[in-house]
């Protein structure tokens, strides 16, 4: 059984850093591409971030391109999300999600974890 | 970027009842749209990609129509369990965009 659970998350100031994690079971880890997703409160989706098989390709969106990082270490089927600079408006409920393996969608989603930013 | 527009935004319907929910890209996206389902307490749920293809495991009361840019995600003899909000994604193009979600609710 596919797993994923998100852990990090919580309260942090304006213009500090956090960085969450996912741990994935239930499926050969190192050979799918994995995905950061948002929600904040009321409101709907955001992709935030995608990472290759062997982590060597990323992507983000502007909203948060040179402020996030994803990285993940296969040998511990974990993929982690470093952010930095932290605004007021990524304030939202963080997912994890892993590629279907034959295109560019999401087919198991962990459960959220959720980073409030406020001072 | 893709933008996605879903309608209705909030859909009231009763049991045995079908619903169908709209999806329209602001440019043609061929047909890799997928539709999610989301419930309180939950992992999020794929239920169909590639625009009609249901994903292992999706009840046959599902069904997704479209390309290019204009999908329909069609439910047919609502049971309860379908009752949440379901959301659309486009993956033509980065940055990969979801619509606005569709809260279908008991009536």
């Amino acid at each position: 059984e596919v797993q994923l659970v998100e852990t990090g998350g919580g309260l942090v100031q304006p213009g500090r850093s956090l960085k969450l994690s996912c741990v994935a079971s239930g499926f050969t880890f190192s050979s799918y591409w994995m995905y950061w997703i948002r929600q904040a409160p009321g409101k709907g989706l955001e992709w935030v971030s995608s990472i290759n098989t062997d982590g060597g390709s990323t992507y983000y969106p502007d909203s948060v391109k040179g402020r996030f990082t994803i990285s993940r270490d296969n040998a511990e089927n974990t993929v982690y999300l470093q952010m930095n600079s932290l605004r007021s408006e990524d304030t939202a409920t963080y997912y994890c999600a892993k590629d279907a393996g034959s295109d560019w969608y999401f087919d198991f989603w962990g459960p959220g974890t959720m980073v409030t930013v406020s001072s | 970027d893709v933008q996605m527009t879903q309608s209705p935004s909030y859909l009231a319907a009763s049991p045995g009842e079908s619903v169908s929910i709209s999806c329209k890209a602001s440019k043609s996206i061929s047909n890799n749209l997928a539709w999610y389902q989301e419930k309180p307490g939950k992992a999020n749920k794929l239920l169909i990609h590639s625009g009609s293809t249901l994903q292992s495991g999706t009840p046959s009361r599902f069904s997704g129509s479209g390309s290019g840019t204009d999908f329909t995600l069609t439910i047919r003899s609502l049971e309860f369990e379908d009752f949440a909000v379901y959301y659309c994604q486009q993956y033509n193009e980065y940055p990969w965009t979801f619509g606005g979600g569709t809260k279908l609710e008991l009536k």
